[in-house]
């Protein structure tokens, strides 16, 4: 069982604030990390994957950074919207099944 | 392509009645993964199907609930009967198997389940 966690549970920012937030997960039985996107009513919506130590990876104002040694992953908005506001998990897997922190809830204020 | 689908979205039920879930992973899947988030907590893992067989039903809490695969298509969740503390959302994902890397899981949107 990997253990997964986040930090912060949930975060309030303003529009234009750039925000960052935390998880960490056990360093061994390790295989790939992601990251979803998951707003109210919908689906979780991947936003990256990533397997290697120092990985690093972007999609517009989004990037995650990957750390295996000592078990975190770190994802960063830059410049948040109102849009960008939701429910931000991460999940570990070791070969066979997910594992997922209980989510980092962003709400952006306009 | 069709994405994950799950049915119903919303089904509210009481208390010792039976409710069943489906889910309709992505054509050629062959993993098929059912989660559940309760309020407030982080989403679990239920069981995990490789095609037709359980590879890991660990996460499952109970014999209350019985899942199946038939053929290795859609997946179904059965509640029986459905206490209280089964109310969440229900998740079906499912992803490739390319040798022994997995790809990134895709979800549905979920069933609400609430018991009263």
């Amino acid at each position: 069982i990997l253990n997964v966690e986040q930090s912060p549970q949930s975060l309030h920012v303003q529009e234009g604030d750039s925000t960052n937030f935390t998880c960490s997960f056990p360093s061994s039985n390790f295989y790939a990390l992601h990251w979803y996107r998951w707003e109210t009513a919908k689906s979780p919506e991947a936003l990256f994957v990533m397997t290697l130590n120092g990985d690093e990876k972007k999609k517009g104002r989004i990037s995650a950074t990957l750390n295996t040694k000592e078990g975190y992953s770190y994802l960063y908005i830059k410049g948040s919207q109102p849009e960008d506001s939701a429910t931000y998990l991460c999940a570990a897997h070791n070969f066979n099944k997910f594992y997922f922190g209980s989510g980092t809830k962003l709400n952006v204020k306009p | 392509e069709a994405g994950v689908t799950q049915f119903p979205s919303h089904s509210v039920i009481e208390k010792g009645q039976t409710v069943t879930l489906r889910c309709d992973p992505i054509s050629g899947h062959d993993n098929l993964y059912w989660y559940r988030r309760v309020m407030g907590k982080e989403i679990k893992f239920l069981l995990h199907f490789v095609k037709e067989s359980k590879q890991d039903e660990s996460g499952m809490p109970n014999n209350r609930f019985l899942a199946e695969r038939t053929g290795g298509t859609y997946s179904t969740l059965k509640v029986q009967p459905a206490e209280l503390e089964d109310s969440g959302v229900y998740f079906c994902a499912s992803s490739q198997r390319a040798g022994v890397r997995m790809t990134e899981a895709f979800f549905g949107q979920g069933t609400r389940l609430t018991v009263v």
